[in-house]
This record gives structure tokens, C-alpha cells and sequence, in this order.
């Protein structure tokens, strides 16, 4: 157990809904990380939050949306679904917001669009 | 922006054997860090090791480690003593203030692992 928790583990859901995949970071990290994995993209870095606060953004439709509550869990909103967003959604956690390591990876949402 | 480079889809080695997985990147910061992931079939992101770039002294982590070329922005990774729970792929990552401290990563290596 990585201590980053991610919820649920698996989706299945049909083209244009809209899903929300939850992210606990590990205790006492501030930083949460979102990044997409599929098949024909690889590993892309959505967005970044730190303390509540959005601090960048990467490859991250204007479809998805993502915020950082109090308790610093984050959710990450995939609306209007397609095809496409089907992949492997990671969370990752880290103690602030520098080059002071890597981060802490919770074990993935697979998602499936049919 | 940065890219990371992983030039080999797959690899394969023998059980106690040692390999050499190779990662490049480009970059024009002098400060950054880079890393190597494992992802075994569970999907997990494991970190196998991390080095800095300001530190000449390659990292090291038991039968894991590194040569990195900062000059040549080389960034390899070598098995010794393979075992076959190290069958995984490899992911290769960079990490900077300027990449807003997101991980840019390779497309990675898979590694097979014979007895």
C-alpha cells in the first residue's frame, strides 16, 4: 500500500456521462498530481494542486476539470466521455511542491468508455 | 519543452544476468532530476531510483543503478543480478521547476526476464 489512495479502482461508463474519480494523498503530502495513461499516449501529466491551489496544468482537455478540497483529497471530473478517455487514471502525492523526489503513485482508475 | 527519450520498446534478459535500459532527454535547465519507474502487470508505479542533477556521484539502490551523463543528458539504468519479479516496464522521467515539477516521461521499456 502506497498510502495514495484512489477510488473507485475500475469504471465503466457510456460515452458522454460524466465520472468523478477521487484521489486521497498520502498523510502529510500537500501535492497532488493527476496523469493519464493510455495506450497510444503513454504517461501525460494533467494537473498539478498544492494545498488547494491549481499550480499547473498539462495536457488536460477543457472537458476535464479537477479540484483540491481542505482535507487535500482531490477529484478529478471527466465530463461528456468519449471513446478516447478510456485509460488508466493515476494519482500521485508528494510533500511540497519542489524537486525534493519523486512521488508517491496510488494504484490507478481504469476507466472504460463504451 | 522537455522530452525523454526511451529508444528501446523491449528488452530481454536472463535471470541473474545484468541489463542496461537507456534513456535520454533534453533540456536546457541545469537543475532538474531525473528518475526511473517500474510498472509491473499490477499497473502500480513503483520508484526504483532517483538522481539529482547537480550530483556527479551516480545513485545507487541495492541491484539498481544509474549512469548518468549530464553532458551527453544520459540517463541509463542497469539490472545486475536480474530477477523475475524485475519483469516490468521501465519509464524513464524528468522532473524541473520549469515543467512546473510535473513528470515528463519516456514511453518506456519492457523488460523480460528468462529463467
Amino acid at each position: 500500500d502506497s498510502g495514495v489512495t484512489q477510488t473507485p479502482k475500475h469504471l465503466i461508463t457510456a460515452t458522454g456521462q460524466r465520472v468523478t474519480l477521487r484521489c486521497s494523498p498520502r498523510s502529510g503530502d500537500l501535492s497532488v498530481y493527476w496523469y493519464q495513461q493510455s495506450l497510444d499516449q503513454g504517461l501525460q501529466f494533467l494537473i498539478h494542486y498544492y494545498n488547494g491551489e491549481e499550480r499547473a496544468k498539462g495536457n488536460i482537455l477543457e472537458r476535464f476539470s479537477a479540484q483540491q478540497f481542505p482535507d487535500l483529497h482531490s477529484e478529478l471530473n471527466l465530463s461528456s466521455l468519449e471513446l478516447g478517455d478510456s485509460a488508466l487514471y493515476f494519482c500521485a502525492s508528494s510533500s511540497g511542491t519542489g524537486t525534493e523526489g519523486g512521488y508517491t503513485f496510488g494504484s490507478g482508475t481504469r476507466l472504460t468508455v463504451v | 519543452a522537455q522530452t525523454v527519450t526511451q529508444s528501446q520498446p523491449e528488452m530481454s534478459v536472463q535471470e541473474a544476468e545484468t541489463v542496461t535500459l537507456s534513456c535520454t532527454y533534453d533540456t536546457s535547465e541545469s537543475d532538474y532530476y531525473l528518475f526511473w519507474y517500474k510498472q509491473p502487470p499490477s499497473r502500480q508505479m513503483i520508484l526504483v531510483i532517483r538522481q539529482e542533477a547537480y550530483k556527479q556521484q551516480n545513485a545507487t539502490e541495492n541491484r539498481f543503478s544509474v549512469n548518468f551523463q549530464k553532458a551527453a543528458k544520459s540517463f541509463s539504468l542497469k539490472i545486475s543480478d536480474s530477477q523475475l519479479g524485475d519483469a516490468a516496464m521501465y519509464f524513464c522521467a524528468y522532473r524541473s521547476a520549469a515543467s512546473g515539477y510535473a513528470l515528463n516521461f519516456g514511453k518506456g521499456t519492457s523488460l523480460l526476464v528468462t529463467p
